[in-house]
């Protein structure tokens, strides 16, 4: 199986920082990744599809980049409604496995 | 407009079983691999299974293989998961996922084994 290492697990940032989110494959995945947002007690919100593709309707200020094993999830400018716990996905392959999430808190 | 509605989780003894639905509208059912991933309280997200168009194709986690089987019915636009010889790990809420350039996930319905 293909692992997702997410780092950090846990991050405390400002209102208007920018706050970036790191995801590692254990095999290259070319560019078959996806970030979730998952606030607590709701179902998860796709907002990264390809690695580097805005889901419909998620605003422009997350972005996606990355290719092969070493992937990232930016968020322009942290805002109060953030916060939530951020996974990636890898779908390259089955079984499709997740990253461990990184919980965004504001400072 | 997407929908992805779960039904049919609730609480259920050890060894027991529970048929869970996803019913769908806003999209071509009939042309879409569709999922089931699972999420235990305070836990990450699992995947658990996933099924082709015409249903002739399926694969499982390791963790459900021989227990639980994906099946859909697309006059119906609903895909099923019958869990069978539930265990106390298997609780957790299962959200009915699909994919067609983004991902799109269902509220998700609790599944709860205990005794």
């Amino acid at each position: 199986d293909i692992q997702m290492t997410q780092s950090p697990s846990s991050l405390s940032a400002s209102v208007g920082d920018r706050v970036t989110i790191t995801c590692r494959a254990s095999q290259g995945i070319n560019n078959y990744l996806a970030w979730f947002q998952q606030k607590p007690g709701k179902a998860p919100k796709s907002l990264i599809y390809a690695a580097s593709n805005l889901q419909s309707g998620v605003p422009s200020k997350f972005s996606g980049s990355g290719s092969g094993t070493d992937f990232t999830l930016t968020i322009s400018s942290l805002q109060p409604e953030d916060i939530a716990t951020y996974y990636c996905q890898q779908y390259k392959t089955y079984p499709l496995t997740f990253g461990g999430g990184t919980k965004v808190e504001i400072k | 407009e997407v929908q992805l509605v779960e039904s049919g989780g609730g609480l259920v003894q050890p060894g027991g079983s529970l048929r869970l639905s996803c019913t769908t509208s806003g999209f071509t059912f009939s042309s879409t691999w569709m999922h089931w991933v699972r999420q235990a309280p305070g836990k990450g997200l699992v995947w658990v299974s996933r099924i082709n168009t015409d249903g002739s194709s399926t694969s499982y986690a390791d963790s459900v293989k021989g227990r639980f089987t994906i099946s859909r019915d697309s006059a119906e636009n609903t895909m099923y998961l019958q869990m069978n010889s539930l265990r106390d790990e298997d609780t957790a809420v299962y959200y009915c996922v699909r994919y067609n350039s983004g991902w799109y996930w269902g509220q998700g319905t609790l599944v709860t084994v205990s005794s």
